[in-house]
């Protein structure tokens, strides 16, 4: 079954880095695009970035752009998301999500269980 | 800031019909699929509706969707307590080459 599993989350003064990791098994995991979804505390879902299954291709949300990277290691089977000068507004439980092709669009259907990333001083 | 607009909440009584809106532009749902996905307190999404109208594997008939111009629409019929959830819309949006999420609706079973 499609698994999941994210880590790397925990609490980072504002300006810092973090790097989350996304663990995948129960798929062929380098023929699946993958997303980062985030979820700030009692807010509703906001997609951060998505990169295609051979890393040609990335997205990013305009609120990370210049900030994130997404990358893959499809050796691995794991996703990656580099937060570089992180701000309050970035905490937040992050997701890493599967995404299938549905009407040509990419969009994400297995969801992790999310890690916790929290911005403060 | 989301670009699709959903009711903040919806509820029923057991047995009934509840029906949620989700309005877009053409860029994102005039354009693209729309999925659902339910929250449960305190845990992951889940896919729910895929493709307008599709139902995954395990998704029980009761939630059916639907998809009109720029806007679109989940149906949970015959509602249980154990739908008590947030639902959301989402399609991507060719504008901005980003995956949009709607605002979200909270229901609730009364």
């Amino acid at each position: 079954q499609v698994q999941l599993v994210e880590s790397g989350g925990g609490v980072v003064q504002p300006g810092r880095s973090l790097r989350l990791s996304c663990a995948a098994s129960g798929f062929t995991f380098s023929t699946y695009g993958m997303h980062w979804v985030r979820q700030a505390p009692g807010k509703g879902l906001e997609w951060v970035a998505l990169i295609w299954n051979d890393g040609s291709n990335k997205y990013y949300a305009d609120s990370v752009k210049g900030r994130f990277t997404i990358s893959r290691d499809n050796s691995k089977n794991t996703l990656y998301l580099q937060m570089n000068s992180l701000r309050a507004e970035d905490t937040a439980v992050y997701y890493c999500a599967r995404s299938r092709l549905w009407g040509g669009s990419a969009q994400p259907d297995y969801w992790g269980q999310g890690t916790l990333v929290t911005v403060s001083s | 800031q989301s670009v699709l607009t959903q009711p903040p909440s919806a509820s029923g009584t057991p047995g009934q019909r509840v029906t949620i809106s989700c309005s877009g532009s053409s860029s994102n749902i005039g354009s693209n699929t729309v999925n659902w996905y339910q929250q449960l307190p305190g845990t992951a999404p889940k896919l729910l509706i895929y493709s307008n109208n599709q139902r995954p594997s395990g998704v029980p008939d009761r939630f059916s969707g639907s998809k009109s111009g720029t806007s679109a629409s989940l149906a949970i019929s015959g509602l249980q307590s154990e739908d008590e959830a947030d639902y959301y819309c989402a399609a991507w949006d060719d504008s901005l080459n980003n995956y949009v999420f709607g605002t979200g609706t909270k229901v609730t079973v009364l």
